[in-house]
């Protein structure tokens, strides 16, 4: 198995920029996905290979990725967007795994 | 539309057997996996296992290798995970999820992300 970090938590203030890290040496092969958790609801998928936006997620929300490393980047963060974000990913064996998550506090 | 429907929440003791269940729907329930991620209370998600109904082709996290079994049955397009004995430290939520699927030319392949949820069971194991 294979491990993907991500800094415990991010502060930030509304209409500020929010970016998360993941960090992982398999994200050099394989594509990431980020999912937005709030208490209460399943997941939602925000961002799926590193940098596409499922329909339906406001444009505020986008991916990149370089070597090891992918970034979820919140633009002009609301107060909506405060939750817990993971990174995941995913071999060609069929084996998934989370990130360590990383709780998105707005100011 | 695709749904997944899980059962609902649990209160067991110690050393007992559980099976919860998540029903698809909406789609070809025997074309695609579905998976089983737990959240620990306070903890981040982790990747259980993932079946796929169509073979009952089955694999598991290490962590989770030998703790818990996955089962589907295809003819009520239904998903189980269940433990034979559980322990306090199996009180989480439980979801599955389905990964989404894209197709070139005649080949279908799995995507590598969860695109649909269950609502998600909660079980608290206590004495």
């Amino acid at each position: 198995s294979y491990e993907l970090t991500q800094p415990p938590s991010v502060s930030v203030s509304p209409g500020q920029t929010a970016r998360i890290t993941c960090s992982g040496d398999a994200l050099a092969k394989q594509y990431a996905y980020w999912y937005q958790l709030k208490p209460g609801q399943a997941p939602v998928l925000v961002i799926y290979k590193d940098s596409e936006r499922p329909s339906g997620i406001p444009e505020r929300f986008s991916g990149s990725s370089s070597g090891t490393t992918v970034t979820l980047t919140v633009s002009g963060v609301q107060a909506a967007d405060e939750a817990d974000y993971y990174c995941q990913s995913a071999d060609s064996s069929g084996t998934y795994v989370f990130g360590t998550g990383t709780k998105v506090t707005v100011l | 539309e695709v749904q997944l429907v899980q059962s609902g929440a649990e209160v067991k003791k110690p050393g007992e057997s559980l099976k919860i269940s998540c029903k698809g729907s909406g789609y070809s329930f025997t074309s695609y996996w579905i998976g089983w991620v737990r959240q620990m209370p306070g903890k981040g998600l982790e990747w259980m296992g993932i079946i796929y109904p169509g073979d009952s082709d089955t694999r598991y996290s290490p962590s989770f290798q030998g703790q818990v079994t996955i089962s589907a049955d295809k003819s009520i397009s239904t998903a189980y995970l269940q433990w034979s004995s559980l322990k306090a430290s199996d009180t989480a939520m439980y979801y599955c999820a389905r990964p989404g699927r894209y197709c070139s030319g005649t080949s279908c392949y799995t995507d590598g992300y969860f695109a649909y949820w269950g609502q998600g069971t909660l079980v608290t194991v206590s004495s």
